[in-house]
């Protein structure tokens, strides 16, 4: 079993919907991340949090510490917010990685 | 501010030839750098890390090798490339103790 899962693997949405993408982990960690892969490959951090939840723009990133659970919120998705979501955790200099969550958002 | 510069872009190359992938970062210091390798389809694969000069931490049996010269230089080599070399290379690096990893455009590898 994978330290962190995400589901749902891939995920399609129609313009306007809101998308939730879940990450567990089963590991102790001090942080978790959500990373953002272009179809180029690039890799944009999005965000690091450790507690509560953290917004920027129509993203929002909540984690529950005791449920060992986070979750990536996506208001009035684009087509351009197509590209794979990727979760994290660290407890030391080292991020584990989810295998991602492939979206793709129709217009 | 800080930048991440890591070359080529893509690489196509035969079995059995050496490796040289350059990473450098520019606007800090003592960074903690990485190597990943994304094979198709696939998650992230941590291949080595470094908290300083010289110093190499390899996560996983290989015929990759990385080396750490400069402060900011963080080099992927091979002496001879296997077919299952093929994949998305990318460099990161993050500072102590905010550890948030910022990540180079990527070399797509392929192996021949």
């Amino acid at each position: 079993k994978n330290e962190v899962e995400q589901s749902p693997q891939n995920l399609t949405a129609q313009e306007g919907e809101f998308i939730t993408i879940n990450c567990s982990y089963s590991v102790g960690i001090s942080a978790l991340h959500w990373l953002q892969q272009h179809p180029g490959g690039g890799i944009v951090s999005l965000f690091m949090l450790s507690s509560g939840k953290k917004k920027h723009g129509r993203l929002i990133a909540t984690i529950n510490i005791q449920e060992k659970h986070s979750s990536l919120h996506i208001t009035a998705s684009h087509p351009r917010d197509s590209a794979v979501y990727i979760c994290a955790v660290s407890n030391t200099d080292k991020l584990i990685f989810g295998t991602g969550t492939r979206l793709q958002v129709f217009p | 501010s800080q930048t991440i510069h890591q070359w080529p872009a893509t690489l196509v190359q035969p079995v059995g030839s050496p490796l040289s992938l350059e990473c450098t970062v520019e606007g800090t210091s003592n960074p903690n750098l990485y190597w990943y390798r994304q094979a198709a389809g696939r998650g992230l694969q941590l291949l080595f890390y470094s908290v300083g000069i010289g110093q190499i931490s390899s996560e996983v049996p290989q015929n990759l090798s990385a080396s750490r010269p400069q402060d900011r230089q963080f080099i992927l080599s091979s002496k001879k490339l296997l077919l299952s070399d093929s994949g998305f290379y990318l460099c990161a690096w993050s500072v102590r103790p905010i550890n948030i990893q910022y990540f180079g455009a990527g070399t797509r590898l392929s192996v021949l």
